[in-house]
């Protein structure tokens, strides 16, 4: 089944944990890309990924890390250093033969306990 | 700076009452215009890619349009399920970010 699948959906952090956030996709698509969604607030950028073994900072990459290893993944790393990382994050992809339109994932709920 | 602006925030509907959505954005060199649907809970689902001013595309009960300064999408005779919060987005030439809008809240009540 093509697409793109994040994982978990729903996670729970200690505060002091770093937590990682999967995003896999088969679409064959070279960019990736995460977004934090906050109510009452537009997606904000984190990171984004044109080429694997490259990446580059978003609106708000502080507290945040990625690495792009291979096309097809993407992970996100909360760490400790993220104040207020309660939030819905949406990984999504995109490539320039698909007329620059992205396509997002299920998307995965974090929340500090 | 360069803003994504939608409205209205929230729109409540009866069944087949037609309305527009609206999303204005800054000029700076529009590379494409998109407009996405999202249910509570999910990922956005992705609508409709526009590239030039007095394009238009349909989809079923949707019509989005562009000019030089902003995108509407056209709600015809809504129904229930098309209840959900409508987002749009903007990618400007030489750069690969895209700017979101913080949506509608569309409500259409049976």
């Amino acid at each position: 089944d093509g697409g793109i699948t994040q994982s978990p959906k729903y996670l729970f952090r200690k505060e002091g944990q770093n937590v990682t956030l999967s995003c896999e996709q088969n679409l064959n698509h070279d960019a990736m890309y995460w977004y934090r969604q906050d109510p009452g607030q537009g997606l904000r950028l984190i990171y984004y990924s044109q080429i694997v073994n490259d990446f580059q900072k978003g609106d708000i990459a502080e507290g945040y890390s990625v690495s792009r290893e291979k096309k097809e993944s993407f992970p996100l790393t909360v760490t400790s250093a993220q104040k207020n990382p309660t939030a819905f994050y949406l990984c999504a992809t995109g490539t320039s033969y698909s007329g620059n339109t992205i396509y997002f994932g299920e998307g995965s709920w974090l929340t500090v306990v | 700076e360069d803003q994504v602006t939608q409205s209205p925030e929230a729109l409540r509907l009866q069944e087949g009452e037609s309305s527009s959505l609206n999303c204005s954005y800054t000029v700076s060199g529009l590379r494409g215009l998109f407009w996405y649907r999202q249910d509570p809970g999910k990922g956005p689902e992705f609508l409709f890619t526009l590239y030039s001013a007095g394009e238009e595309k349909e989809k079923e009960r949707l019509k989005a349009t562009l000019t030089k300064k902003e995108s509407f999408l056209h709600i015809t005779a809504p129904k229930p399920e098309d209840s959900a919060t409508y987002l749009c987005a903007v990618q400007y030439s030489g750069t690969y970010k895209y700017i979101f809008g913080t949506g509608t809240r569309l409500k259409v009540l049976a």
